[in-house]
């Protein structure tokens, strides 16, 4: 039962820029749309969050639509390092934030 | 810090015993979560917490047991072990601040035989 849908997997050239789809059509008014990827077993780590409003950081931008029902994981200048499962949930900000369910997340593969 | 801790890392276990999977943080958060992760799968949520003596059940929970005595301590209790629960399981934490960063631990790896 997970709020989100992805693409199972994505290529990209490395330097290229990488945008990671993530659909969230029944988002609710005080949930954040979270980003984390997964590198071989790892647990995963976290990207970037956002409400409403783009958001940039050292690692990626999120663009989040109007209607807030998807947005775009942006890696500007794709790597080899890159490569890994990438996850978009959503969860509220404050209260019962109960349960966090990943679903099956997006595999990006970057290619020399 | 230490953030989140598990252990053991690696345990074989045979069909039909039990065992424990231990879970510790110690920034003071609020909820806490466990996960599995079956091979070339994602996450699934097994159970999770909201606060000390606060349990609540996610995705996949049968075969698993979880306590919450302590803020600090949520332990996984797998009764009677099948290979169905041969798995990588994952411990998070998060706090109440909404810096979005989910703490993981560094996985535990069970294979039931």
């Amino acid at each position: 039962d997970a709020k989100t849908t992805q693409p199972p997997s994505m290529d990209c050239a490395e330097g290229r820029a990488a945008n990671l789809p993530c659909n969230h059509s029944t988002i609710s008014g005080n949930e954040y749309v979270y980003w984390y990827r997964q590198i071989h077993s790892q647990g995963p780590q976290y990207i970037i969050h956002g409400l409403k409003n783009n958001e940039t950081n050292e690692m990626a931008s999120l663009i989040i639509t109007e209607d807030r029902k998807s947005s775009t994981l942006i890696l500007p200048h794709a790597t080899l390092r890159d490569t890994a499962v990438y996850y978009c949930i959503v969860r509220a900000s404050s209260g019962n934030t109960g349960k966090l369910i990943f679903g099956q997340g997006t595999t990006l593969q970057v290619k020399p | 810090n230490a953030g989140v801790t598990q252990t053991p890392k690696f345990r074989i276990l045979k069909i039909g015993q039990s065992m424990t999977l231990q879970c510790t943080q110690d920034m003071n958060h609020n909820y806490m979560y466990w996960y599995r992760q079956d091979p070339g799968m994602g996450l699934k949520l097994i159970y999770y917490s909201v606060g000390a003596g606060i349990t609540d059940k996610g995705e996949v929970p049968n075969g698993y047991n979880v306590s919450r005595s302590t803020t600090e301590d949520f332990p996984l209790r797998l009764e009677l072990a099948a290979p169905s629960q041969t798995s990588v399981y994952f411990c998070a934490s998060i706090g109440l601040a909404n810096t979005g960063e989910l703490f993981f631990g560094e996985g535990s790896r069970l294979t039931v035989l």
